[in-house]
């Protein structure tokens, strides 16, 4: 069964501190994910993809396929960061489908 | 370019009653979507389409149907709303698998 699994519904660290959301997923085959944000009554928007494998806004995830996960990771929290941020799978034959985790709440404290 | 855009913003229901959603995209993409989001459980798929005249049922599909007659315009039904039905629905279109681009969200209430 397809699945993304965020462990944590909030985290909440300090302006400057460093910051990993985790994001595992359970999938047979070559999956594509990614990491959208969601800032406060905005809509849902495209963070990061990680066949791009690029950092945006600072951030960056590496997809390792031994532990099955896709964390989302920032050296410097700023606090502008704070948002809700969703790892999604597409995984293949799904028609475009994307999987979601239910989402983890950043909070960056100043 | 508008890119996705959803009517209305808001909306209050009371129980048993209807209404349409309608989302509308300008980039000529081929896929829609319509997700529900609700606090803890993330956002779940309602229902899609792969092309225009085409839909199919995604995750949580009871209590809604779905039409989609023009490739621009996809357009979420709820013919009878329950309060469980209380949710923020998001649209998004996407060209074949690639990335999905989302709606501003309309926020329901069912009394």
């Amino acid at each position: 069964a397809q699945r993304v699994t965020q462990p944590e519904k909030l985290l909440s660290v300090f302006k400057g501190a460093p910051v990993e959301l985790k994001c595992n997923y359970s999938y047979s085959g070559s999956p594509e994910l990614f990491w959208y944000v969601q800032y406060s009554r905005q809509r849902l928007q495209l963070l990061l993809r990680h066949i791009s494998r690029e950092s945006i806004k600072g951030f960056t995830a590496d997809l390792n396929k031994g532990e099955t996960s896709f964390h989302l990771k920032k050296p410097f929290a700023q606090e502008e960061d704070s948002a809700m941020y969703y790892c999604a799978l597409n995984g293949r034959g799904s028609q475009g489908n994307l999987i979601f985790g239910k989402g983890t709440k950043l909070s960056v404290k100043p | 370019n508008a890119g996705v855009t959803q009517t209305p913003k808001f909306r209050v229901l009371k129980t048993g009653q209807s209404m349409t959603l309608l989302c509308a995209q300008d980039m000529n993409h081929e896929y829609m979507y319509w997700y529900r989001q609700d606090p803890g459980m993330g956002l779940r798929l309602i229902h899609y389409s792969v092309g225009e005249g085409t839909t199919a049922k995604g995750e949580v599909p009871d209590g809604y149907n779905v039409s989609r007659l023009k490739k621009q315009n996809f357009l979420l039904g709820l013919e009878s709303a329950a309060p469980s039905q209380t949710s923020v629905y998001f649209c998004a279109s996407s060209s074949s698998r690639q990335v999905q681009y989302f709606g501003p969200g309309t926020r329901l209430t069912v009394t």
